[in-house]
């Protein structure tokens, strides 16, 4: 079946611009995470989806950065008025959630989109 | 503070070699995940332990949940080149915790040919 999908897959943007970043999680998945990976770095959480509950946003780094989750599937991420340090990779991932068939702590990502602020 | 601590950071060896990855904590996980990231890729699941002491195997692969559920090792066994990427472990709590797992920061390992 398909996999969780990202777009676009890179990005290159001017600093002070606004980005959105699309996800497409796995049918039936009730659960979605964000991560952002800098080069040779683990992952930083940033905002977690579980079905109609309020997101858990603890991981946002500032204001800048909103989630929404529509209609329990398709999520976006927005960054405005990008900096340079918002340059990585940014993780999209799916998982059955606590209400889904399947382990809720097992995780399926996405390719990623690469962020570049020039 | 890094609840999840990986070492080797890096590892580097020839293929056949042995090799040992760990995965440390002070905290308990009601599960633990190890994920394979290829570069330009997302990180893809390959097991997931759940059981104090479990020992999991995946091919060359041994996975192993530490007896108090904090810690994990994973040994591979004669090492190929298409075993080089970053090995994440990823530790879970669920109810009563946390539904958000815990990255550690990854062993990038590249097997030489």
């Amino acid at each position: 079946g398909a996999g969780v999908s990202q777009s676009p897959s890179n990005k290159v943007t001017e600093k002070g611009k606004d980005v959105e970043l699309r996800c497409d999680p796995i049918s039936g998945h009730t659960a979605l995470y964000w991560y952002r990976q800098s080069l040779g770095q683990g992952l930083e959480f940033l905002i977690y989806f579980q079905g109609n509950s309020a997101p858990d946003k603890s991981g946002l780094p500032s204001d800048r950065f909103s989630a929404e989750r529509t209609g329990g599937s398709v999520s976006t991420l927005t960054i405005q008025r990008t900096q340079q340090e918002d340059s990585a990779v940014y993780l999209c991932a799916s998982s059955p959630g606590t209400s889904g068939s399947g382990r809720w702590d097992e995780q399926y990502f996405g390719p990623g989109t690469r962020l570049t602020v020039t | 503070t890094q609840l999840l601590e990986q070492s080797p950071q890096f590892l580097s060896i020839q293929e056949g070699e042995n090799l040992t990855v760990y995965c440390n904590s002070s905290s308990v996980f009601s599960s633990l995940q190890w994920y394979r990231q290829e570069p330009g890729e997302g990180p893809v699941l390959l097991v997931t332990v759940v059981t104090g002491g479990e020992v999991k195997k995946l091919k060359r692969l041994t996975f192993q949940f530490g007896d108090a559920r904090k810690d994990s090792s994973l040994h591979i066994t004669a090492a190929q080149p298409g075993d080089t990427g970053l090995y994440l472990c990823a530790g879970a709590k669920g109810p009563g915790g946390s539904y958000i797992p815990t990255f550690g920061r990854g062993t990038s390992l590249i097997v030489h040919p």
